[in-house]
This record gives C-alpha cells, structure tokens and sequence, in this order.
C-alpha cells in the first residue's frame, strides 16, 4: 500500500470554528489531493497540489483553503466550518498525472462532522 | 453537469455469477477511463484502467471495455465473489494539462452486493 496517512480519521467541530486536515506521504510523489465524498456525489476535488507551493483549485473549493510546503504534507483548511462541510475527506498522491498509466492512490479518509 | 455518470446506484448478484457495472460519460474530450473500489471506512483502490485507444482491457477476473461511439464503458467481474461487494467508482480524465492537469473526474458510484 502507498505511504499515505491521513490525521485526523475522525473530528467533530463548531460551525465557525477552523479546521485543519493534514495528509502526509512517505513516496515522495509529486502530485497531492483533496477529495470530499458526499453521499450522491461520489467524489469531488477541493484542491490538488502539483509540486510544493504549487496549488490550484478543484471543482468544489469554496470554503477551502490549502498548503503545501514540503513535499510529503498537503493541509486542507477549512477556514469557518459550516454544516454543509461535513463529509468524508480524502487525500489521493499520483506520480505524475501527465503518465496515463499512473493512477491515484487514496488514503484512508477524514470523517468530519461540523455541528 | 455530471460528466461522468453511474445510473444504477446498487447492484446484487450470485457468487460465480457475472457482475457488469456500467459507467456513461459526456465529455468527448475524456481519453482514459479508471475504476475504483471502496470498501466501508477505507480509501479507493485503484482496480483497472483503459485508454481510449483500446476497446478491452482484461486483469484476471476483472475486465474493462469502452465504446467510445456511445461514450459507454463497462466493468465485468468473473466470477463474482463475496470479497468483491464494495462502491464501484468511474473516473475519467481529458489529459487537460493546462487546466485541469488532467484531473479525475469520478462518477457517483455502484454498490456491489455479491450473496453467497
């Protein structure tokens, strides 16, 4: 399995409150990511990183910040958590997304509950 | 708009039998095609993937084909086996390098119910 945890697995929070995600890789793959799963939606990008400080924005990123400033750690911020941010957070890390033949390798998720 | 498209939210069937999960797509763009398994409280794995250049890819019990004139592609599952019930997921990417970097574009998900 790819080096990739996840802290924390589980977190319940205020709304209003800031909440920081943090993913960590041990592969030293270039490229990170950040996935929500919603029930009905599947799986939606927040954010992904190509390189360290290297960041861009994904189909659901409101709300959301990130930052990457080693390699191996890409942190999600949820700024002011509101209720409409619980879900299920995945990070993802991929060699190289330019490769066809390289996928992605997820972790084991963050459930998080915004009260 | 959804993109990339998985019509049936569940599927059941018999061990030994065939699973086939279908996955539709809009984007003509879309030029590789991945599938992905969850288990409960677990991360995706990645299962099997095809180029738009192909019409089949096959890797032991499971097999992927893509007919890109209906924008269609399949996952079979033979023989079907209790250890295969989990959420199936679609994924797509158009290689849009300087957009998208090629991102995954994911489908909702089939759930796979294989009953002893």
């Amino acid at each position: 399995d790819a080096g990739i945890t996840q802290s924390p697995r589980h977190k319940v929070t205020e709304t209003g409150t800031p909440v920081t995600l943090r993913c960590h890789q041990t592969e030293n793959h270039r490229y990170m990511y950040w996935y929500r799963q919603d029930p009905g939606h599947g799986l939606r990008l927040i954010h992904y990183s190509y390189g360290v400080k290297d960041t861009d924005k994904g189909e659901v990123s409101d709300g959301y910040s990130v930052s990457r400033s080693k390699t191996e750690d890409f942190l999600l911020t949820l700024e002011s958590a509101t209720s409409s941010q619980t879900s299920v957070y995945f990070c993802a890390i991929s060699e190289s997304n330019r490769d066809r033949r390289d996928e992605q390798y997820f972790g084991p998720g963050t459930r998080l509950t915004v009260t | 708009d959804q993109q990339v498209k998985q019509n049936s939210p569940s599927l059941s069937v018999q061990e030994g039998r065939i699973s086939i999960l279908n996955c539709d797509y809009t984007n003509s763009m879309f030029d590789y095609f991945l599938w992905y398994k969850k288990y409960p409280a677990e991360g995706p794995t990645f299962l099997i993937s095809i180029s738009s250049i192909k019409d089949k890819n096959e890797d032991g019990r499971f097999t992927v084909f893509l007919n890109k004139s209906a924008k269609h592609l399949s996952l079979h599952i033979v023989p079907s086996q209790p250890g295969d019930s989990a959420v199936y997921f679609c994924a797509a990417t158009d290689g849009n390098y300087g957009g998208s970097q090629g991102n995954l574009i994911f489908g909702k998900g089939t759930k796979l119910s294989v009953k002893p």
